[in-house]
């Protein structure tokens, strides 16, 4: 079974407006990790975060982790239509030797 | 090339027949995944080798379906007897142990 919900399943803002989607998982992880995904095809890291931090940025980008709640969110500021996508968070479990497993995703439309 | 390639990028095949999908993965690269994807769906884990280890074939929809990697390098998916409902984006990845994944462009199967 999927590890990774995303919620929510679809959002649609305006550009220069903030998106955020949320990620919820079950069992402990080592990492967890945002992709995106345009058209259907292409998936693209965007970031990644280890069970010890609480916070990372890259450029417009930020994510959270609070492993007590078995959370992450994905936070982008200043959305541009160019961001439009899915977006997938992904969990990897601590013992080596797992595979990453994906949510159902969370598609973005940003209109200008 | 630096990435992850497939191919075909596109296969049609008539229902009953075997396919086989090519990925080569990036260099290095200890780790190699297969995942699906339907359409507007998230992906869902296929099967996945890391290094010399057994692969981990927990992903795999049915005994239909089996993957090789030969000489811990390019891996091959086969599908025998293909059925409508595995009409699908097969996606490829690779990966340093716990770090983020690289994917491939996928190939597009449509079964008639």
């Amino acid at each position: 079974s999927q590890q990774g919900e995303e919620d929510p399943q679809a959002l649609s803002i305006q550009e220069g407006e903030n998106a955020t989607m949320n990620c919820s998982y079950k069992t402990s992880i080592n990492n967890l990790q945002w992709y995106r995904q345009n058209s259907g095809r292409g998936l693209v890291h965007l970031i990644l975060i280890r069970s010890n931090e609480r916070e990372k940025h890259s450029g417009r980008l930020r994510v959270t982790l609070d492993t007590s709640k078995k959370s992450s969110s994905l936070l982008i500021t200043a959305s541009r239509a160019a961001d439009t996508a899915s977006y997938f968070c992904a969990t990897r479990g601590p013992q080596a030797g797992t595979a990453l497993i994906f949510g159902k995703g969370t598609t973005l439309s940003v209109s200008s | 090339g630096a990435g992850v390639s497939q191919s075909p990028s596109n296969k049609v095949t008539e229902k009953g027949k075997d396919v086989e999908l090519r990925c080569d993965p990036i260099s290095g690269h200890t780790a190699l995944y297969w995942y699906r994807q339907s359409l507007g769906q998230g992906l869902e884990f296929l099967i996945y080798f890391q290094g010399n280890s057994a692969p981990d074939k927990s992903g795999l929809p049915s005994d239909r379906f089996s993957a090789e990697r030969t000489g811990g390098s390019v891996s091959t998916l086969t599908i025998q007897r293909t059925q409508q409902e595995d009409s699908a984006v097969y996606l490829c990845a690779s990966s340093s142990e716990y770090n983020e994944q690289f994917f491939g462009p996928g190939t597009r199967l449509t079964v008639l």
